[in-house]
């Protein structure tokens, strides 16, 4: 079972408010992710990170962002958050490289965002 | 450029049935594959994985997965499904970049 912890599992938040999506992983990635879903639909890439101090832009445009100060840290935050943003966040980590662990990405159980 | 295509949106079957779904992928070199199972609500869980060697490879949950270089395919297979298989499956391809590029899932129903 992975270790990869989100919080909160669910939020429901009124618009302009500012929100921080917690991810914590124990299992010592040098890499981590966020994906944002919506019911149903296919996974996106918002953001990556390759380690410490490291931040990239995924796939898909989204007005979050996101810091790696730690390790095992990588909080996503929304500033002024809109019904646009009503989504599921899934935050993830993998090694950075190594065929021994065979590069497995490994996901949290998700954050449900709502913003009314 | 690596891609990950799953024809099926959705898969209805009965309980008991034997269960296929399909994953086309494409990539110049043999990448690593993976098939993961999403619950509702929940986040993603890996049923299994190939890197190389052996072409059929075992998973958690009684699925198995064949990959065919020929076909640029790897499906999921399980030859009796149970009403807790339903859920939503995805496949999944990193190439040299690590890149995962992930399918756009195919959603399993199970009839009692």
């Amino acid at each position: 079972e992975a270790d990869i912890y989100q919080t909160p599992r669910y939020l429901v938040i009124g618009t302009g408010k500012k929100i921080t999506l917690e991810c914590s992983q124990t299992m010592g990635h040098d890499k981590m992710y966020w994906y944002q879903q919506d019911p149903g639909m296919e996974l996106h890439l918002i953001h990556y990170s390759y380690g410490v101090n490291s931040t990239e832009k995924g796939d898909l445009s989204s007005e979050s962002t996101v810091s790696r100060i730690r390790t095992e840290h990588f909080p996503l935050t929304l500033e002024s958050a809109r019904p646009s943003h009503t989504s599921q966040y899934l935050c993830a980590s993998s090694p950075l490289l190594g065929e021994a662990a065979g590069n497995t990405i490994y996901f949290g159980e998700g954050s449900w965002l709502t913003v009314v | 450029a690596q891609s990950v295509t799953q024809p099926d949106i959705h898969i209805t079957v009965s309980e008991g049935a034997s269960l296929e779904l399909r994953c086309n992928y494409s990539y110049g070199a043999t990448p690593y594959l993976f098939w993961y199972v999403q619950s509702p609500g929940q986040g993603l869980q890996l049923l299994l994985k190939y890197f190389s060697g052996d072409t059929l490879v075992q998973g958690i949950k009684g699925f198995e997965a064949e990959f065919k270089r020929s076909q640029s395919s790897f499906n999921l297979r399980k030859p009796s499904v149970h009403w807790s298989d339903a859920a939503e499956y995805f496949c999944a391809v990193v190439g040299g970049t690590y890149k995962y590029i992930f399918g756009t899932g195919t959603r399993l129903k199970v009839l009692a």
